[in-house]
């Protein structure tokens, strides 16, 4: 069964600083991969997703991730945060054709103003 | 338009008691999933069905059954709750028969024991 790795798990920085978020999985085969964003009190939801193609995409809102398959890595990335950014972020895997979505613990990121 | 509504949205109740949240999706989605998160904000997912049929049943105490009358809506009955059974439990739908697909989830049930 495939497993998420998140490490950093609380992240406090300031307005227009940069922001990267590890993640890691552990599963030999094909896999899709996303992060999902929980905004205080608030369901999840999409930030970005990989599937295949380009192993840099970007989702909404200026974030953008990289999937390293050699690293078993899909870390996230904004260039510059806002006070708005201040959310749960989650990281999490699916083994293509599994039902089964698998998230890591999260990363509680403050973004202070 | 709601894609994936839960009602409650809180439920406060005493332990002992029997409780159920509802949850229907309008997506189409062909699989809806039960998630249990902790205070610590970890996520687990407790049961997946796939067209009316149980495929995932996560280490959950029997006290908890879901059940899913058609393949929009998905159930949690929760009987004689305890005090750790308080989280917020997430239900999500997918299109399973899609290979490349997301999970679309619904705002939550956040679940107090007293």
């Amino acid at each position: 069964a495939q497993s998420v790795s998140q490490h950093n798990h609380h992240v406090i920085l300031s307005e227009a600083a940069s922001l990267e978020l590890g993640c890691n999985y552990s599963y030999g085969g094909t896999v899709n991969l996303f992060w999902y964003v929980q905004y205080p009190g608030q369901h999840l939801q999409l930030l970005l997703k990989y599937f295949s193609g380009d192993p840099l995409v970007k989702g909404i809102k200026g974030f953008e991730a990289e999937f390293i398959k050699s690293k078993f890595s899909f870390n996230l990335r904004k260039p510059s945060v806002q006070w708005s950014d201040t959310a749960e972020y989650f990281c999490a895997v699916n083994a293509r054709g599994n039902n089964r979505l698998a998230f890591g613990k999260g990363n509680q990121v403050v973004v202070i103003p | 338009d709601t894609a994936v509504s839960q009602t409650p949205k809180y439920l406060v109740t005493q332990m002992g008691n029997d409780k159920s949240i509802k949850c229907e999706q309008n997506l189409g989605h062909d699989t809806m999933y039960w998630y249990k998160q902790d205070s610590k904000k970890f996520l687990k997912i407790m049961f997946s069905y796939n067209n009316k049929e149980l495929i995932i049943n996560e280490t959950v105490p029997n006290r908890f059954s879901p059940k899913s009358p058609d393949k929009a809506h998905l159930n949690l009955h929760i009987n004689s709750l305890e005090l750790g059974d308080s989280a917020v439990y997430f239900c999500a739908s997918s299109h399973q028969q899609v290979l490349n697909t997301e999970a679309f989830f619904g705002q939550g049930t956040r679940l107090t024991v007293v």
